[in-house]
C-alpha cells in the first residue's frame, strides 16, 4: 500500500533554534500534503494544506511564518518550525492524498521536544 | 462548534464483544474517513466511504449521507484493536474536518 515517510520521528531543539521536519510519498504523487499538531490526548488539528508547488493555505490561529511549509515535490513536503519554543512541543503528523477522491496516507509523526 | 462529533469519547469493551462508534456532521461532505491512531502515534486510513458500506476483515463501516451519520463497528474485538478511532470528513476534496476521537480499550 501507500506509504508516507516523515522524518524525524523525535526531535529535541533548544529554544530558539528551528527544527525541520519532512514529509515524503513514497510510492505515491502527493497532490497535497496536509500537516497536523496534535496535543496529548486530542485529535488532530489541521495546521496548513499545501499543494505542490503553490503556497500553503494555513488554519486560522496558525503563524506561517513560525511554521513554514515547503511542497517542492509531488513526493516532499517539510515542515520548518521556526525560532522554537517550548510551547511548541508537540507531536506533528504529515498526511497525503494522490488526487481528487484518494486515500489519506499518514506519516508516523514526529514528537518535537523544546528545551 | 465542531463539525465533526464522535461517541463515544471512551469505551471499554472485554474480549470478542461487538464494538459500535458513531460519527455525526453537521456539513455536506465528499468523503468520510474512518482512521486509527496506536498509542506509538501511527495512524492508518481505515475507510473512506462516500456511500453505503464498506467492510474489511472484522471492521465494518457504513455511512448515511441524509442523515449525515457514519457507524464503524468491530466484531469480536481483540485486544489489539486498543487504540484511537478518529472520524475525518472532506469537503470539496481537500479540506477536512476532524472528530475528537473515541479511544478503545479492549480488555482480555
Amino acid at each position: 500500500g501507500a506509504v508516507v515517510s516523515q522524518h524525524p520521528s523525535r526531535v529535541i531543539c533548544k529554544s530558539g533554534t528551528s527544527v525541520k521536519i519532512e514529509c515524503r510519498s513514497l510510492d505515491f504523487q502527493a497532490t497535497t500534503m496536509f500537516w497536523y499538531r496534535q496535543f496529548p490526548k486530542q485529535s488532530l488539528m489541521l495546521m496548513a494544506t499545501s499543494n505542490e508547488g503553490s503556497k500553503a493555505t494555513y488554519e486560522q490561529g496558525v503563524e506561517k511564518d513560525k511554521f513554514l511549509i515547503n511542497h517542492a515535490s509531488l513526493t516532499l513536503s517539510t515542515l520548518t518550525v521556526t525560532s522554537a519554543h517550548p510551547e511548541d512541543s508537540s507531536f506533528y503528523i504529515c498526511s497525503a492524498i494522490g488526487g481528487l477522491g484518494s486515500p489519506l496516507h499518514f506519516g508516523n509523526g514526529t514528537r518535537l521536544t523544546v528545551t | 462548534k465542531n463539525e465533526v462529533e464522535q461517541s463515544p469519547q471512551n469505551l471499554t469493551a472485554q474480549e470478542g464483544e461487538f464494538i459500535t462508534i458513531n460519527c455525526s456532521y453537521s456539513v455536506g461532505i465528499s468523503a468520510l474517513h474512518w482512521l486509527q491512531q496506536h498509542p506509538g502515534g501511527g495512524i492508518v486510513s481505515l475507510f473512506m466511504l462516500s456511500s453505503g458500506k464498506k467492510k474489511h476483515g472484522r471492521l465494518i463501516a457504513t455511512i448515511n449521507i441524509q442523515e449525515k451519520h457514519s457507524s464503524l463497528h468491530i466484531t469480536a474485538s481483540h485486544p489489539r484493536d486498543s487504540a484511537v478511532y478518529i472520524c475525518a470528513v472532506t469537503i470539496g476534496g481537500n479540506q477536512f474536518y476532524f472528530g475528537t476521537g473515541t479511544s478503545l480499550t479492549v480488555i482480555p
